[in-house]
């Protein structure tokens, strides 16, 4: 019965090629986010969603788009994927204190 | 510009010890903080948090200390079990205002190793 669940857990394809990661959560929360993990172990928020409110994190290429069909989904899409893209992503979310992640997908680029 | 800062990469305890990770922050922004614990291959775990308004927040065997002044956050595990073994992150958000999201700056994380 998982909280925040997010697939595929693994992701590999080529330079150029679009994909989607999907999230989930049935927590009954707000807000969801996207954060990457990058080479370096940190950790960044990339989007928050709370109640068709967007905020970008203004360093994310806007190859990156999220989209909120309802409130307990928010999906990440990456457009004409770059080697700098591989890392962990992290689709989390929270009403108003600690945030619950679900638990990643590496995406990785060849 | 890293906003929290966790400075030591690694630490390592005896089991039955005391676990002390400690975080530095330079946002005076910053209100909330909150400390997580990882496994490999999983999305971080919540483990306890401490608004600015308070300077301890305890549960069970851990311990998040704040200091205000110095803008350092330390959590405090008694006693280290090998099942503590995990990265840890430390976070902080601003405040906000009623209807917006709290978004979390992480530290770069400390791998803590407990030694049975």
């Amino acid at each position: 019965d998982t909280a925040v669940s997010q697939t595929p857990k693994y992701l590999v394809t080529q330079m150029g090629n679009d994909k989607s990661i999907k999230c989930e959560q049935n927590l009954g929360h707000d807000t969801m986010y996207w954060y990457k993990q990058d080479s370096k172990k940190f950790l960044k928020i990339m989007f928050s969603y709370n109640n068709k409110e967007l905020i970008i994190n203004e360093t994310v290429p806007n190859r990156f788009s999220p989209k909120s069909p309802d409130k307990a989904h928010l999906n990440l899409h990456i457009n004409s994927l770059e080697l700098g893209d591989s890392a962990v992503y992290f689709c989390a979310s929270s009403r108003t204190g600690e945030a619950f992640f679900g638990q990643g997908t590496r995406l990785t680029v060849v | 510009d890293q906003q929290v800062k966790q400075n030591s990469p690694s630490l390592s305890v005896q089991e039955g010890r005391i676990s002390i990770l400690n975080c530095d922050y330079t946002n005076s922004m910053f209100d909330y903080f909150l400390w997580y614990k990882k496994y490999p291959a999983e999305g971080p775990t919540f483990l306890i948090s401490i608004s600015s308004i308070k300077d301890k927040n305890e549960d069970g065997r851990f311990t998040v200390f704040l200091n205000k002044s110095a803008k350092h956050l330390s959590l405090h595990i008694v006693p280290s079990q090998p099942g503590d073994s995990a990265v840890y992150f430390c976070a902080a958000s601003p405040f906000f205002t009623s209807g917006s999201a709290r978004q979390l700056t992480f530290g770069s994380g400390t791998q803590l190793t407990v030694l049975p």
